[in-house]
């Protein structure tokens, strides 16, 4: 299985600031690599789809990049409704791995 | 609008079936694989399993932790995801989600439900 090591676990933060999460796969994963923003009791909505294309909706702030095993979403300007928790997800192979998470806190 | 809701979560005792359903709606759902995800409580997500489309065969993919006691199916007649969760341990107590998950030629997880919860509990 590819592993998928997200850091960090977690992060505090004030609005404005920048923000850098980064994922590492045991293996190489192509660009298949997506991120996640989750709010507590909501579903998981898509932010990032391969490696660094942008889901629609989704303000132009919140960016992805990396290459082969390491990849980094960054969070420019952090905005209050981006206090949440993010995970990475690989579907280059089956079984479908998610990074373990990153809890984004209010400094 | 692409809608998915999930359905069937339901407090059930351990070694017993529960069958969760996805029904999807704006799209079409028949051109689509579909997956599972489950989050259980105060954890992070963990992939279930997945169903391809009948243009790719139809064939299902499981985490192997799983494999055996759940089974992927679809309807795509009434454009349903079905999970079926047999002999349920107290380890399955999680909110499980549907998602789209393969379409045209990419992974999507573009369009979530809304999660459905069991709860395996004597």
């Amino acid at each position: 299985d590819i592993q998928m090591t997200q850091s960090p676990s977690s992060l505090s933060a004030s609005v404005g600031d920048r923000v850098t999460i980064t994922c590492r796969a045991s293996q190489g994963i192509r660009d298949n690599l997506g991120w996640f923003q989750q709010k507590p009791g909501k579903a998981p909505k898509r932010l990032i789809y391969a490696v660094f294309s942008l889901q629609s909706g989704v303000p132009s702030r919140f960016s992805g990049s990396g290459s082969g095993t390491e990849f980094t979403l960054t969070v420019s300007n952090l905005q209050p409704e981006d206090f949440a928790t993010y995970y990475c997800l690989q579907y280059d192979r089956y079984p479908l791995t998610f990074g373990g998470g990153t809890k984004v806190e209010l400094k | 609008e692409v809608q998915l809701v999930d359905s069937g979560g339901d407090l059930v005792q351990p070694g017993r079936s529960l069958r969760l359903s996805c029904t999807g709606s704006g799209f079409s759902f028949g051109d689509y694989g579909m997956s599972w995800f489950r989050q259980a409580p105060g954890k992070g997500l963990e992939w279930v399993g997945h169903i391809r489309s009948k243009i790719y065969g139809g064939t299902r993919e499981y985490a192997a932790s799983l494999k055996g006691r759940f089974t992927i199916s679809r309807d795509d007649s009434k454009s349903i995801a079905y999970l079926q969760m047999n002999s349920l341990k107290t380890e399955d107590t999680a909110m499980y989600y549907c998602s789209r998950g393969y379409g045209g030629d990419s992974w999507l997880f573009d369009y979530w439900g809304q999660g459905t919860l069991v709860t395996v509990s004597s």
